[in-house]
């Protein structure tokens, strides 16, 4: 089945940038996902990306798509002790028609110090 | 934007009660949800799939009778845990898909989650 895995943990200074990777399985994926979840809260959507990027960019964040090694990296320029949280990758594919479930990565703990 | 509303943010209750958390969709209809369940430091597992007018569609391995879902409008879904017992002590979440999204995109909205904790 799919599976999504990301490193658990990273920590970075204030004004760095941060640099959160994640690998999948799944090559039919077609959307990927970044989303963002502080304490005790439900899950923010950053960004998405197509499948057929290999890049877009937002503001301070931009995302790099590697479709051939099914690689996907979310930068944060200037991180921010407010960007502290959990960062979850996912992918979603096309199998049928109408929603399709979203596969959820572990999840990385970014942590910014002052 | 749109928004989910998810309640009770925290419920606490004695073993063997159910409990049952709401999850609106504010301003927009919703006839698909779905519901998570995040343990501590992990990721989220989808449960089910509420849809609106049909029954859920529960994932492998999760209990239809435990966890009882209801859709009972186009802005309403509910999760009963019932019979609750200390290890269905989690993080519920429930999300619903974003309007004004580019079809296909698969972009979920989700409510700010429910912790209950089970004694």
């Amino acid at each position: 089945g799919e599976d999504v895995e990301q490193s658990l943990f990273l920590s970075v200074r204030e004004g760095d940038s941060s640099v959160i990777n994640c690998t999948y399985t799944d090559s039919s994926s077609t959307y990927l996902y970044w989303y963002k979840q502080e304490p005790g809260a439900g899950l923010q959507l950053l960004t998405y990306i197509f499948s057929n990027m290999d890049m877009k960019q937002d503001q301070r964040l931009t995302v790099l798509l590697n479709k051939k090694d099914k690689h996907l990296s979310l930068r944060i320029a200037d991180t921010q002790t407010g960007d502290s949280a959990i960062y979850f990758c996912a992918e979603s594919s096309r199998k049928n028609t109408g929603f399709q479930k979203l596969v959820f990565g572990t999840g990385t703990r970014l942590l910014v110090s002052p | 934007g749109a928004v989910v509303s998810q309640h009770p943010s925290r419920v606490i209750c004695k073993s063997g009660t159910s409990v049952k958390i709401e999850c609106r969709s504010l301003d927009f209809q919703a006839t698909t949800m779905f519901w998570y369940r995040q343990f501590p430091k992990q990721s989220l597992m989808l449960m089910a799939t509420s849809n609106e007018g049909s029954k859920a569609t529960y994932e492998q391995g999760v209990e239809k009778d435990k966890f009882l879902i209801n859709h009972a409008s186009l802005t309403l879904s509910t999760l009963t845990v019932t019979s609750a017992h200390p290890e269905d002590s989690s993080f519920y979440i429930c999300s619903a898909p974003q309007q004004g999204i580019p079809s296909g995109a698969n972009v979920l909205t989700f409510g700010a989650g429910s912790r209950l904790t089970v004694l």
